[in-house]
Parts: C-alpha cells; sequence; structure tokens
C-alpha cells in the first residue's frame, strides 16, 4: 500500500463545468504524477510535480493544470470539461531513488 | 512521443500453462516495469528491471531486460485464475529525476480452468 487516496472514485459532470480531483498521499513523497487511461491507449502521463509548487507537463496535457500547495496533495483540474476528457485518471507517487512508480486505485470521470 | 508495442493484445489459456508477453520500443530505456492491473483498480507493480540483459523473478513471473534497451519480456508459469487482468509494460528514460513512464497498451490474460 503506498498510501495513495483518490478522491472523488467517480463523478459525471457536464460538458463546460469545471472539475477538480485530488490525490492525496500520506509518505512525504517528492514525486507526484497524473496519468489517464483510455482504452487503445495505455496510460498516459498528462502532469507531474517534483515538489511543493513544482510542475511539469506531461505528453496529454492540454485542458489540464495541476497545483501542489502541500506535499501531500497534487490536484488535477479540468476548467471545462469537454467528452474527450472522459476518461480514468490515475494519481502516482515515486518511491525513494528508483523509477518505479506506484499507483492510486483510479478516478472514473464521465464528461457528457 | 515515444511508443511501446505490447503483444499479444490478449490471450487466452489453460490453467496451468505458462505465458509469454512482450514489449518493445522504438528508443531506448534505462528501466523496464511490468505492472498488473485488476478490473477497477490501479496498476500493481510486479517486477522492476534496470540494467541491459538483467533477468529478474518474482514468485511465478520471470522478467527480462533486453540486450539492446529496446525490448523486454514477461513470462508467467503455471498460470493460475487469478494471473486473470491486464499486464502493462512501461518503460522510463530518467531515474535520476523524475521517472516519466511510458506504458504498452497492455496484454489481456484469461485463464480458463
Amino acid at each position: 500500500d503506498a498510501g495513495i487516496t483518490q478522491s472523488p472514485r467517480h463523478k459525471v459532470t457536464e460538458t463546460g463545468t469545471p472539475v477538480t480531483l485530488r490525490c492525496h498521499q500520506t509518505e512525504n513523497h517528492r514525486y507526484m504524477y497524473w496519468y489517464r487511461q483510455d482504452p487503445g491507449h495505455g496510460l498516459r502521463l498528462i502532469h507531474y510535480s517534483y515538489g511543493v509548487k513544482d510542475t511539469d507537463k506531461g505528453e496529454v496535457s492540454d485542458g489540464y493544470s495541476v497545483s501542489r500547495s502541500k506535499t501531500e496533495d497534487f490536484l488535477l483540474t479540468l476548467e471545462s470539461a469537454t467528452s474527450s476528457q472522459t476518461s480514468v485518471y490515475f494519481c502516482a507517487i515515486r518511491a525513494g531513488g528508483t523509477g518505479e512508480l506506484f499507483f492510486g486505485e483510479g478516478s472514473r470521470l464521465t464528461v457528457l | 512521443g515515444q511508443q511501446l508495442n505490447q503483444s499479444p493484445q490478449s490471450m487466452f489459456i489453460q490453467e496451468g500453462e505458462d505465458v509469454s508477453m512482450n514489449c518493445t520500443s522504438s528508443s531506448i530505456f534505462n528501466t523496464w516495469l511490468w505492472y498488473k492491473q485488476d478490473p477497477g483498480e490501479g496498476p500493481v507493480l510486479l517486477i522492476a528491471l534496470y540494467k541491459a540483459g538483467e533477468l529478474t523473478s518474482n514468485g511465478r513471473l520471470t522478467a527480462q531486460f533486453g540486450i539492446t534497451r529496446k525490448d523486454s519480456f514477461l513470462n508467467i508459469s503455471a498460470s493460475i485464475p487469478s494471473d486473470v487482468g491486464i499486464y502493462f509494460c512501461a518503460g522510463s528514460i530518467n531515474t535520476g529525476t523524475a521517472s516519466k513512464l511510458t506504458f504498452g497498451t497492455g496484454t489481456r490474460l484469461q485463464v480458463t480452468l
């Protein structure tokens, strides 16, 4: 158990509304990541953070923003949700100095 | 971006059989990871590989880091029903800083009794 909690676990929203997903970790890991998972695409990196207020873009960052004001929380925001953002979103942390990532249980977002 | 080709996409096997799957990349990696995902859950790390040619086991699972650094293989011996799930390979080029993993599209494994 990597001590990662994602919320909400499920959300249905309408096109154009803002959505924020939260990732909370309990073990003070420096690196945190947001991925999305879609059929046929595997997991793709949206944004990642390498410290408080230090974030960078991944390969599919358009339409998403992130914030990290505390070590334990990494927020993913969709300013104006679109149907193409219907997906399962996973938060991950990197434990220690290895390249190994550990994932949360996911947040399923449906944009109608 | 980088592409990882994972094969086969899906496979049906009988309990007790051995399973092999592989992952190939158009570019080199210095870390290969293998994950398993059950329905409704996040991926769980199975095996991590850090050196070209490395062969690592975890119970009935064995994975290898290809010599060219562009491929990796996962074998499952004597499969059991709980092996059902989706297996993902993932590669990373930098381990000293933020590890940005590139994932394959997965191999769906189904085991029949």
